[in-house]
């Protein structure tokens, strides 16, 4: 049974950064990032391969948004910057796991308020 | 970039049958969209029930199924139960990058 677990929830001051991370414990190929705005539809940030350290990310945050990966403990990091109060969000990762049918699982999702 | 559309909202009565579809601000949909589908209950984080069109999960009950329906998406939900009262929300891929829709409020009522 695949389990991805996120990191906890954060709070941040506008123009700040956050640092989120997604550790799988199972096989993962890759993973997708996904927010949550309250109230609202999700929205796809982009993906990361843990296994190659290839990434694409979604125009909406192109260049403010940064993924990396850690192979040897299967784990993926998000990180994005000059936060605003837009970006308060739940924050979600989902496994790709390079077969048909990604985003089969994911994490319990990390709330991320901006606040000053 | 693209724009994803769903209706906003629908009502299906118990046992009775409802079809929530999924369209493209770029033109129609097919299959080289990969159309997922998701429900979402509150608190709770997305669930996948359709991917690549029309595939199940294996935990995805059977009344779901998906499908192309004219030039959108197509999710079916037939013998509604009341459970089945959440949010669903598609998603198509466009070049491998994923667009989601802004979700469908299904009641069961």
């Amino acid at each position: 049974q695949v389990q991805l677990v996120q990191s906890g929830a954060e709070v941040k001051k506008p123009g700040a950064s956050v640092r989120l991370s997604c550790k799988a414990f199972g096989y993962t190929f890759g993973i997708h990032w996904v927010r949550q705005a309250p109230g609202q539809s999700l929205e796809w940030m982009g993906w990361i391969s843990v296994v190659t350290g290839h990434t694409k990310y979604s125009q909406n945050f192109q260049g403010r948004v940064t993924f990396t990966g850690d192979s040897s403990a299967n784990t993926a990091y998000m990180e994005l910057s000059s936060l605003r109060s837009e970006d308060t969000a739940v924050y979600y990762c989902a496994r790709d796991p390079a077969a048909p049918g990604e985003f089969d699982y994911w994490g319990q999702g990390t709330q991320v308020t901006v606040s000053s | 970039q693209a724009v994803v559309t769903q209706e906003p909202s629908l009502t299906v009565s118990p046992e009775g049958s409802v079809t929530l579809t999924c369209g493209s601000s770029t033109g129609g949909v097919t299959s080289g969209h990969y159309p997922f589908w998701f429900q979402q209950k509150p608190g709770q984080a997305p669930r996948p029930l359709i991917f690549d069109t029309t595939d199940r999960h294996s935990w995805t009950p059977a009344r779901f199924s998906g499908s192309l329906l004219g030039d959108r998406a197509a999710l079916t939900l037939s013998g509604a139960q009341p459970e089945d009262e959440a949010d669903y929300y598609c998603s198509l891929s466009y070049g491998g990058a994923r667009v989601f829709g802004g979700g469908t409020k299904l009641t069961v009522l």
